[in-house]
């Protein structure tokens, strides 16, 4: 029983392609996100949704949309692939928006654009 | 802003051994929450820890327990009786109680376990 699932595992792609990535939650949770890891292993955040409302924004460009069709799903498009694109892409999800809350991360998407 | 350090790269231990991993944070705030995140191999990050700024008492799940001291800004978790299987990069985390509710990360410490 995967709490939090994306798909894909692996996404190979050229430049200038769309993509999107995909999350779903089990759990009941009210928030959503996605955050980036670069090589480095740093975590960035770069979108937050609570009950399918938008309430992190980070800078991230305009090429990447979230969307949020329910509170379960979380999904994540990207226009016009950049090589600078490629990471893993963590979803994640938590009970609440509040600080407490700890996060359920699913197991990452490696992005590898050529 | 509020920044999380993480100054040891890369720690190893023997299997069995005790190991102790710093954090420290950098904030103005007096409530806040702190996590240690676990991402082994697999790639998924695991919750391993979660201690209240408010609360005095050092949290402990299992092996896994932490030394909070909050007046010098200091979160480090101490595994005992290591396992292969505690092999991972360990993340500690600092959530505020405003700015959204942001996890602000530090930059991770590989642990190796020898055995």
């Amino acid at each position: 029983d995967t709490a939090v699932s994306q798909t894909p595992k692996y996404l190979v792609t050229q430049m200038g392609n769309d993509k999107s990535i995909k999350c779903e939650q089990n759990l009941g949770h009210d928030t959503m996100y996605w955050y980036k890891q670069d090589s480095k292993k740093f975590l960035k955040i770069m979108f937050s949704y609570n009950n399918k409302e938008l309430i992190i924004n980070e800078t991230v460009p305009n090429r990447f949309s979230p969307k949020s069709p329910d509170k379960a799903h979380l999904n994540l498009h990207i226009n016009s692939l950049e090589l600078g694109d490629s990471a893993v892409y963590f979803c994640a999800s938590s009970q609440d928006a509040g600080p407490s809350s700890p996060l359920h991360f699913g197991n990452g998407t490696r992005l590898t654009v050529t | 802003a509020q920044t999380v350090t993480q100054s040891q790269p890369e720690m190893s231990v023997q299997e069995a051994e005790t190991v102790t991993l710093s954090c420290t944070y950098d904030t103005s705030e007096s409530d806040y929450y702190l996590f240690w995140y676990k991402q082994p191999p697999s790639r998924q990050m695991i919750l391993v820890i979660r201690q209240e700024a408010y609360k005095q008492q050092n949290a402990t799940e299992n092996r896994f327990s932490v030394n909070f001291q909050k007046a010098a800004k200091s979160f480090s978790l101490k595994i005992s009786d290591s396992q292969l299987g505690d092999a991972a990069m360990y993340f500690c985390a600092y959530r505020s109680l405003d700015s959204n509710y942001q996890l602000i990360w530090g930059a991770g410490t590989k642990l190796i376990i020898k055995p």
